[in-house]
């Protein structure tokens, strides 16, 4: 079974500049999230999709960032503009259903911005 | 909200040593606890989960025990190897409806010599 699959692994960019992630879940998971995971701290949820629906954003900085999965399957997360505080890495996982707990992660998009 | 503490890191140990790493918890409900690891230049991946009070999972010699009373789900393993330095992240889940996010400690790294 291929498992979530995320680009691209590594991204630079200047601030104010804009950029976008993309993931893949493994085949069949009906929930994608999106998790920020911050140097030294634990990744904290930022989006998370039920099919192609929106089931939790309240932690998405809306006026920069979005996200969409378009046909309930690959998803894309854009930052515009970035921010240095933005330097993190973006996490993405998939799970069979709400509820199950257990979430496949991908590898993770590290995004630099100086 | 709900929230996730963990033993600051770095930890590290001789191998064949005994390990804990600390975790505890604050939720309202009655969540679902876990254990991921990060191994280096991978995702994360669960390691071990309970579902609910007095539960013990337990994975590759790893062990941890849902105690409610103290609101714990402390990590343990008899005989550490060189192969299991990695960070380790303490997690809960609040089932609450079609939502089911994970919310992550700070993660402790081990490291093991030989």
């Amino acid at each position: 079974e291929a498992g979530v699959a995320q680009s691209p692994r590594y991204k630079i960019i200047e601030k104010r500049q804009s950029v976008a992630f993309w993931c893949n879940p493994i085949s069949g998971h009906a929930t994608l999230y999106w998790y920020q995971q911050i140097l030294g701290q634990g990744p904290k949820l930022l989006i998370q999709f039920q099919n192609n629906g929106v089931v939790d954003d309240s932690q998405l900085p809306k006026d920069r960032f979005s996200a969409e999965r378009l046909k309930g399957v690959d998803s894309t997360l854009k930052i515009q503009p970035a921010k240095l505080e933005d330097s993190a890495v973006y996490l993405c996982a998939s799970s069979r259903l709400a509820g199950a707990g257990e979430l496949f992660f991908g590898e993770g998009s590290r995004l630099t911005v100086l | 909200g709900d929230s996730v503490t963990q033993m600051e890191g770095p930890v590290t140990l001789s191998e064949e040593a005994f390990l804990t790493i600390n975790c505890t918890y604050t939720a309202t409900g009655y969540p679902s606890l876990f254990w991921y690891v990060q191994y280096p230049g991978e995702g994360l991946q669960l390691l071990l989960k309970a579902t609910k009070a007095d539960d013990k999972g337990s994975n590759k010699g790893f062990e941890a025990t849902y105690r409610k009373e103290t609101t714990s789900f402390h990590l343990e393993k008899g005989s550490v190897q060189v192969s299991d330095s990695a960070v380790y992240f303490c997690a809960l889940s609040e089932n609450t409806g079609t939502a089911s996010k994970l919310t992550f400690g700070t993660g402790t790294r081990l490291q093991v010599t030989l």
